[in-house]
């Protein structure tokens, strides 16, 4: 079936630069996706969120971009800093147009080096 | 505002026990989730509710039962709980399917 992915499972960043998660998904059928980070001992907590009628959307030092052609989502987060450290997640709306909840990828681990 | 909230956080059962797991929300949203997640699969979908009364299957709904009697409350039930059920369970809520959801703090649950 399809399933939202992730390109790498840890990323290591050093502290004041940009990080950049990348994530491929296959269902065409999503319009609504989300980037979530999750602290150790944590629920997911959201970052941001962007429809398929949007290519790109910022927030607070947060960027994501959304490649409708190639199927793929980035998030971008600038001047990295050591509160940023925590798995990162995409996921997506499913099937069936959100209402059986959100798909998720397998995680992006981000480590901010000093 | 106390937002979602999950009991216990912590669980130790045996083979075959009833475990109830508590979901509570104070923001009136009429969608629940249950996620349970493990290494290697990340989050996936146990049971989902549209409003209270409703409820409906997600990904992985075998050996769990839910209810949506108020529209605050979402407990999850494993009737006979299995090893393969020792997870990390998630409860989350949205104020529409296609909104985003946000999630209470976790149960951790291990079967012996």
């Amino acid at each position: 079936g399809e399933s939202v992915g992730l390109h790498l499972p840890t990323l290591s960043v050093q502290e004041g630069d940009n990080s950049i998660i990348n994530c491929a998904y296959s269902n065409s059928a999503s319009d609504y996706f989300i980037w979530y980070k999750q602290e150790s001992g944590k629920g997911p907590q959201f970052i941001i969120d962007i429809r398929s009628n949007m290519d790109k959307r910022q927030g607070q030092r947060v960027t994501v971009l959304l490649n409708k052609t190639v199927k793929h989502l980035s998030l971008q987060i600038a001047a990295t800093q050591p509160g940023d450290s925590a798995v990162y997640f995409c996921a997506e709306n499913g099937l069936k147009g959100g209402a059986d909840g959100l798909t998720f990828g397998k995680g992006t681990h981000l480590i901010i080096q000093p | 505002d106390a937002g979602i909230t999950q009991s216990p956080r912590y669980k130790i059962t045996e083979t075959g026990r009833q475990v109830t797991l508590m979901c509570h929300q104070t923001w009136s949203h009429s969608y629940m989730f249950w996620y349970r997640q493990d290494l290697g699969h990340g989050l996936r979908l146990i049971y989902y509710s549209a409003a209270a009364d409703i409820t409906d299957k997600g990904e992985v709904p075998d050996g769990y039962v839910v209810s949506r009697s108020k529209t605050e409350n979402f407990p999850l039930t494993l009737e006979s709980a299995t090893r393969s059920q020792t997870s990390v369970y998630f409860c989350a809520s949205s104020s529409g399917g296609n909104n985003e959801q946000f999630f209470g703090p976790g149960t951790r649950l291990t079967v012996l």
